[in-house]
């Protein structure tokens, strides 16, 4: 079975300060492991994901995340937190199958300060 | 990048009555469908698994009956909510794998979401 764990419901940041968002999964094969954004009533958009290779992964809107085997991790982070980025963030770990449905983490949702 | 169309976004319905909401996959044939459901300030829970062609799997605690599913192309899966109650009222997000990338390291595109409320 997989689960996702992330810590903290809620963070808040100042305006151009680091971003960390935290995601600890648990998984008996291999993951594949993603970063979602969700805007209020919106969908949710694929930040990054990690497959398999290079374990720090950068995606959209200068966010990245490094794939840590041995901490089981896969944080998130910005170096510097823009207005437009106040949202709420999943992170999911699927397993090696094509109907294999994601399995989300509770969320955390970022509030940037001006 | 791949898009997937949920129509309606918003609806709103009578207790009893049932509601149809739509996915399809606009440029890519997904086989597999999910659908997820969102309580307010809470995460997806996997309501089942879509296959076209095929019955759709339930996960626990989801009533088949309650939640129809119907995977009838490769683009188009529905979920219909039957004789819906304001208990049924939640943010319906469904999402698809494109076929072409393959396993589970495709990414998931997802739906805009419809919101039911239920009165």
């Amino acid at each position: 079975a997989q689960s996702v764990t992330q810590l903290g419901s809620h963070v808040s940041v100042s305006e151009g300060a680091l971003v960390l968002l935290r995601c600890n999964y648990s998984s008996s094969v291999p993951p594949y492991l993603f970063w979602y954004v969700q805007y209020p009533n919106q969908g949710l958009q694929l930040l990054l994901k990690y497959t398999t290779g290079a374990t720090l992964v950068k995606g959209i809107n200068g966010f990245e995340a490094e794939f840590k085997k041995s901490e089981t991790s896969f944080h998130l982070t910005k170096p510097s937190a823009h207005m437009s980025d106040a949202a709420e963030y999943f992170c999911a770990v699927s397993g090696l199958s094509g109907n294999t449905p994601l399995v989300f983490g509770k969320g955390t949702r970022l509030s940037v300060i001006a | 990048g791949a898009v997937v169309s949920q129509h309606p976004s918003r609806v709103i319905c009578k207790s009893g009555t049932s509601v149809k909401i739509e996915c399809r996959s606009l440029d890519f044939q997904a086989t597999t469908m999910f659908w997820y459901r969102q309580f307010p300030k809470q995460s997806l829970m996997l309501m089942a698994t879509s296959n076209e062609g095929s019955k759709a799997t339930y996960e626990q605690g989801v009533e088949k009956d309650k939640f129809l599913i119907n995977h009838a192309s490769l683009t188009l899966s529905t979920l219909t909510v039957t004789s819906a109650h304001p208990e049924d009222s939640s943010f319906y997000i469904c999402s698809a794998r494109d076929r072409s990338r393959g396993g589970g390291s495709g990414e998931l595109f997802f739906g805009e979401g419809s919101r039911l409320t239920v009165l």
